[in-house]
């Protein structure tokens, strides 16, 4: 079983356009978080959910707004999508109590 | 200057050699430290973690941590093929609901 998981897998799309990535959880963690990790692999927190509570929003344009249905899901919703959003987005979990974070496979934005 | 500074190689050592990978960071409120293994086109899956000063061996995997200079390493004995990946340090100032602060990590290829 996929302790976290993420669809889509591959994501090509153009200016423009509106898109959305899921992610999934089973392993009955607390807290959520998108990071994104661009073409020089530098890993960056976008946000993090505690008790689908928003709990960390770090600098991100508002074209960019993530929901949490439940403390199993994380979604990210993006509108107006640019050249510089291609990148790889992850999303993790951990325990309330601990720092200890799982990553999904990723999502590959590319915006053509 | 950023907060976490990681050498991002390449980096190439034949089979059985011993790899020192290293992070120096600024801010002198972090207190957990991880390493993370990352495969190609893989989500980061962690690897080792340690809280404050000190050293800890898993298998062929040693992590230390000196605060006083806050440098942190990650020490692979009997490197394998399998080794081969990107390795990112993390680090975070609090347990719980934090979000980590990446490295950009090292690429590391170990040649058979």
């Amino acid at each position: 079983d996929t302790a976290v998981s993420q669809t889509p897998k591959y994501l090509v799309t153009q200016m423009g356009n509106d898109k959305s990535i899921k992610c999934e959880q089973n392993l009955g963690h607390d807290t959520m978080y998108w990071y994104k990790q661009d073409s020089k692999k530098f890993l960056k927190i976008m946000f993090s959910y505690n008790n689908k509570e928003l709990i960390i929003n770090e600098t991100v344009p508002n074209r960019f707004s993530p929901k949490s249905p439940d403390k199993a899901h994380l979604n990210l919703h993006i509108n107006s999508l640019e050249l510089g959003d291609s990148a790889v987005y992850f999303c993790a979990s951990s325990q309330n109590s601990g720092n200890t974070q799982y990553f999904g496979p990723g999502t590959r934005l590319t915006v053509l | 200057q950023k907060e976490v500074e990681q050498d991002p190689g390449p980096l190439s050592v034949p089979e059985g050699a011993i790899v020192s990978l290293n992070c120096t960071y600024s801010n002198s409120a972090f207190q957990y430290f991880m390493w993370y293994r990352q495969y190609s086109r893989k989500g980061p899956e962690l690897l080792m973690y340690t809280y404050s000063s000190g050293n800890k061996e898993d298998g062929r995997f040693t992590a230390q941590v000196d605060k006083s200079s806050k440098y942190i390493s990650l020490f692979i004995r009997d490197s394998q093929p399998s080794d081969s990946a990107t390795y990112l340090c993390a680090m975070s100032a609090s347990s719980g609901n934090t979000p980590l602060v990446f490295g950009k990590g090292t690429r590391l290829s170990v040649i058979a």
